[in-house]
């Protein structure tokens, strides 16, 4: 069974820039959720999407958007990047939300670099 | 609100030692409890996981009770490896009206050296 699918692995861009990033999720799951993760504050949740639509935010500002679509396939979009952007970005999937024992599946992350 | 508090590193550990990395967690109901973790490069992984209180999750020798009493979930190890080096983190996630994400404590840096 295929894990979870992160696109690209690495880029860089620069300050003012939009990037977009790409999850597959593994067979069957219908949750994708995202991740910042930077040296200084550690894992931050972003979003999570279940059914093309957005179940959950975390504290981050409007140039963070996602979607999420029919095959549970997920993008994530940055727009007008800054430096402090800079992070690794994970995304991980789940088969259902609604449980408290349903353990996340990681993608191996896509890292951002914004100069 | 749900949050995480772990130990914070980094941990630097002989081949063979015994290894603690505390953890403890708030929570308004009766959550469940993970420890994931991070290889370099590559994203993160369950390691273990308890469900309810009292129940212990195991894998590859590592070890961590639900204790509720004092809402801790300390990982263990009896003698760690070298390939035991990585970032681990605990995690909490509790069903409640966003049936939201989990919640995950800093990390903490695991080094083992031969």
């Amino acid at each position: 069974k295929a894990g979870v699918t992160q696109t690209p692995r690495y880029l860089i861009k620069t300050r003012g820039q939009q990037v977009t990033l790409s999850c597959s999720p593994i067979s069957g799951h219908r949750s994708v959720s995202w991740y910042q993760q930077t040296p200084g504050q550690g894992l931050q949740f972003l979003f999570e999407y279940f059914s093309e639509t957005q179940r959950n935010k975390g504290n981050f500002p409007g140039r963070f958007s996602g979607r999420q679509f029919s095959n549970s396939r997920s993008e994530m979009n940055v727009s007008t990047l800054e430096l402090g952007d800079s992070a690794l970005y994970l995304c991980a999937s789940r088969r259902q939300r609604g449980t408290n024992t349903g353990e996340l599946f990681f993608g191996e992350g896509s890292r951002l670099t914004v100069l | 609100g749900n949050s995480v508090t772990q130990m914070e590193g980094p941990v630097t550990l002989s081949e063979e030692a015994f290894l603690t990395i505390n953890c403890t967690y708030t929570a308004t109901g009766y959550p469940s409890l993970f420890w994931y973790v991070q290889y370099p490069g590559e994203g993160l992984q369950l390691l273990l996981k308890a469900t309810k209180a009292d129940d212990k999750g195991s894998n590859k020798g590592f070890e961590a009770t639900y204790r509720k009493e004092t809402t801790s979930f300390h990982l263990e190890k009896g003698s760690v490896q070298v390939s035991d080096s990585a970032v681990y983190f605990c995690a909490l996630s509790e069903l409640g009206p966003n049936n939201n994400d989990m919640r995950f404590g800093a990390g903490t840096r695991l080094t083992v050296k031969p």
